[in-house]
């Protein structure tokens, strides 16, 4: 099982430009999340989503939209790529119940200039 | 008030050393605790869950103070390989969320 996998690893993107990161997993979890990690801040839950085909917003929704179309995809778009948007993004999986642990992808390095 | 405070160190220690880190939430309907661990651009990966009781796995024992809202996490006999930073991690709520610390950081040296 390859687990949680993210899409691109590396990008860098000038201001006003759009990009979808992928998040796959192949452990047929149904929940899945994405955060973004900065400096002195911690992990911040961007949108999250509870089974296929539902979304959620998070602590810092604003500036991103996702699609949860198949259970084992959660994509995460930026429609207009600004400076503070800068971040290391990190997407995890997990399955309902109470083992709350959850499984996350590599990280997406993100640069918007 | 953020919802969970660490210490973000560093702590540097000697290889062989006994280090305990501090977390403290603030909200005390808080259900579930964890520490994570994560390494240098690396991704988190769950350390181990911290209960009422207090528990250990091997050389790290995890303890929960409910009354005073804090959770601690002891390493004995530190490792080089300990060095990372470590994430204190809570629950909340009927969502399926966690929050995250901001981490402390644990340098281990020669």
């Amino acid at each position: 099982n390859a687990g949680v996998t993210q899409t691109p690893k590396f990008r860098v993107l000038k201001t006003g430009q759009s990009m979808t990161l992928l998040c796959a997993q192949d452990m047929n979890h149904e929940y899945m999340y994405w955060y973004r990690q900065d400096p002195g801040m911690g992990l911040r839950l961007i949108h999250y989503s509870v089974g296929e085909g539902t979304t959620a917003k998070g602590e810092v929704p604003d500036g991103y939209n996702v699609s949860r179309l198949k259970k084992q995809n959660f994509l995460l778009g930026l429609e207009s790529a600004a400076p503070s948007q800068t971040s290391v993004y990190f997407c995890a999986s997990r399955i309902p119940g109470t083992n709350y642990e959850q499984y996350f992808g590599p990280g997406t390095r993100l640069t918007v200039t | 008030r953020k919802e969970v405070e660490q210490d973000p160190g560093p702590f540097n220690v000697p290889e062989g050393a006994t280090v305990a880190f501090n977390c403290t939430y603030s909200n005390s309907a808080s259900q579930s605790f964890f520490w994570y661990r994560q390494d240098c651009r690396k991704e988190p990966k769950l350390l181990m869950s911290v209960y009422s009781s207090g528990n250990e796995d091997g050389r790290f024992t995890a303890q929960l103070n409910r009354a005073s809202q804090y959770i601690s996490l002891l390493i004995r006999d530190s490792k080089l390989s300990d060095s990372a930073t470590y994430l204190c991690v809570v629950k909340t709520g009927t969502a399926s969320k966690l929050t995250f610390g901001t981490g402390t950081r644990l340098q281990v040296t020669l």
